[in-house]
């Protein structure tokens, strides 16, 4: 079995802050990790993911996310927000090594950036 | 490739009335998946296909909605009738087995039914 817990549906920054985004997840097998992007009127499209290798990934425009297995954790960091960075943000899990590539993802967390 | 490539866009249908949705996948994917995305539920699974074959339609709400595949590069979601509260935006998206990891989302199609 397999599940994501974002927590906070809504997180506010201010420009040039850090952004931080937490994900939990649980897995009975070792999962890969996703984080995923959503803008307005659009589909979502993977921002980074961990498969098993390095446990710090790096993604697109500035985001990277850290593998915590003794925490359950794939949170989502930023260290500067960009306006450009407001959207919804979903963190997903598989379990490839499980034969499933079904991924199950979070709720959702909308990034809100002020000027 | 292009991705993966949904139409129409925009829907927008009387209530009673037949509504089809239909979704190409990235050539060579495995699965293909059909969500559907509201404020108040967030991005749910409705059906996914493995090799055209349907192998959980458990989140399919209703006999209304029914899913198809008849090849490997097509599919579509059909709701007969149409009811206002199906007024959502649906995702179809696919993986490719070998080699793959990430699910490639289309652009969506945004129903809204009257």
């Amino acid at each position: 079995a397999q599940s994501v817990t974002q927590l906070g549906s809504h997180v506010s920054v201010s420009e040039g802050a850090l952004v931080l985004l937490r994900c939990n997840y649980s897995s009975s097998v070792p999962p890969y990790l996703f984080w995923y992007v959503q803008y307005p009127n659009q589909g979502l499209q993977l921002l980074l993911k961990y498969t098993s290798a390095a446990t710090l990934v790096k993604g697109i425009n500035g985001f990277e996310a850290e593998f915590k297995k003794s925490e359950t954790s794939f949170h989502l960091t930023k260290p500067s927000a960009h306006m450009s960075d407001a959207a919804e943000y979903f963190c997903a899990v598989s379990q490839p090594s499980g034969g499933s590539y079904i991924p199950t993802f979070g709720r959702g967390t909308s990034l809100i950036v002020h000027p | 490739d292009a991705g993966v490539i949904q139409s129409p866009r925009h829907e927008v249908t009387e209530m009673g009335q037949e509504v089809t949705l239909r979704c190409k996948p990235i050539s060579g994917h495995d699965y293909l998946f059909w969500y559907r995305q509201t404020m108040m539920r967030g991005l749910e699974l409705l059906i996914y296909f493995n090799n055209n074959v349907p192998i959980d339609d458990s989140g399919m709400p209703e006999d209304r909605f029914s899913a198809k595949m008849p090849n490997a590069s097509f599919s579509t979601l059909k709701i007969q009738p149409s009811e206002p509260r199906d007024s959502a935006v649906y995702f179809c998206a696919s993986i490719g087995q070998v080699g793959g990891t990430e699910a490639f989302f289309g652009q969506g199609t945004r129903l809204t039914v009257v």
